[in-house]
């Protein structure tokens, strides 16, 4: 079985710019979440798709959004990039049983570094 | 609200040492219980989870008791081991909600 892949792995970009990650879960999961993962703050729950929906959403700003299509995949978007976005991003995806996830599964991350 | 508090380290151990790696909770409900590890240039993965109180979770050496009356998860291995290196991270879960992970715990075993 095929496990949590993101793409890109690497991005480098420039303040002011947009960036759009991608996130293909396991085949059957249809919960989504992703996370923001820097030195300083540890790691910071963005918000969660179930299902084509949002379904929780942690405390960032407006310019942090996501969706999620009917093949479970999901992006998630970032505008007007700021330094501190910089940050390794991590997608997670799980199979929910009565609203219980019972384990995320992770992807390997994609790091965006802000220049 | 739910959270989850969890020594930050980081923490070094010599090889062979016990490890205990301190974990508790604050949460509404019954949450599920888990332990996550992150090894260098990885994405996190699941050490062990527990569903429900005196559940016990292990898996390559680790083990942690959900206590419900202490409202704690805490990891012990018996003996580390060099490859045993990475960041652990607490995390709980309760219905409809989020999982909300730990600050995380860094570990370093030493030959």
């Amino acid at each position: 079985k095929a496990g949590v892949t993101q793409t890109p792995r690497y991005l480098i970009k420039t303040r002011g710019q947009q960036v759009t990650l991608s996130c293909s879960p396991i085949s059957g999961h249809r919960s989504v979440s992703w996370y923001q993962q820097t030195p300083g703050q540890g790691l910071q729950f963005l918000f969660e798709y179930f299902s084509e929906t949002q379904r929780n959403k942690g405390n960032f700003p407006g310019r942090f959004s996501g969706r999620q299509f009917s093949n479970s995949r999901s992006e998630m978007n970032v505008s007007t990039l700021e330094l501190g976005d910089s940050a390794l991003y991590l997608c997670a995806s799980s199979l929910v049983t009565s609203g219980i996830s019972n384990e995320q599964f992770f992807g390997p991350g994609t790091r965006l570094t802000v220049l | 609200g739910n959270s989850v508090t969890q020594m930050e380290g980081p923490v070094t151990l010599s090889e062979e040492a016990f490890l205990t790696i301190n974990c508790t909770y604050t949460a509404t409900g019954y949450p599920s219980l888990f332990w996550y590890v992150q090894y260098p240039g990885e994405g996190l993965q699941l050490l062990l989870k527990a569903t429900k109180a005196d559940d016990k979770g292990s898996n390559k050496g680790f083990e942690a008791t959900y206590r419900k009356e202490t409202t704690s998860f805490h990891l012990e291995k018996g003996s580390v081991q060099v490859s045993d290196s990475a960041v652990y991270f607490c995390a709980l879960e309760t219905s409809y909600d989020k999982v909300i992970f730990g600050p995380g715990t860094s570990l370093s075993v030493i030959p």
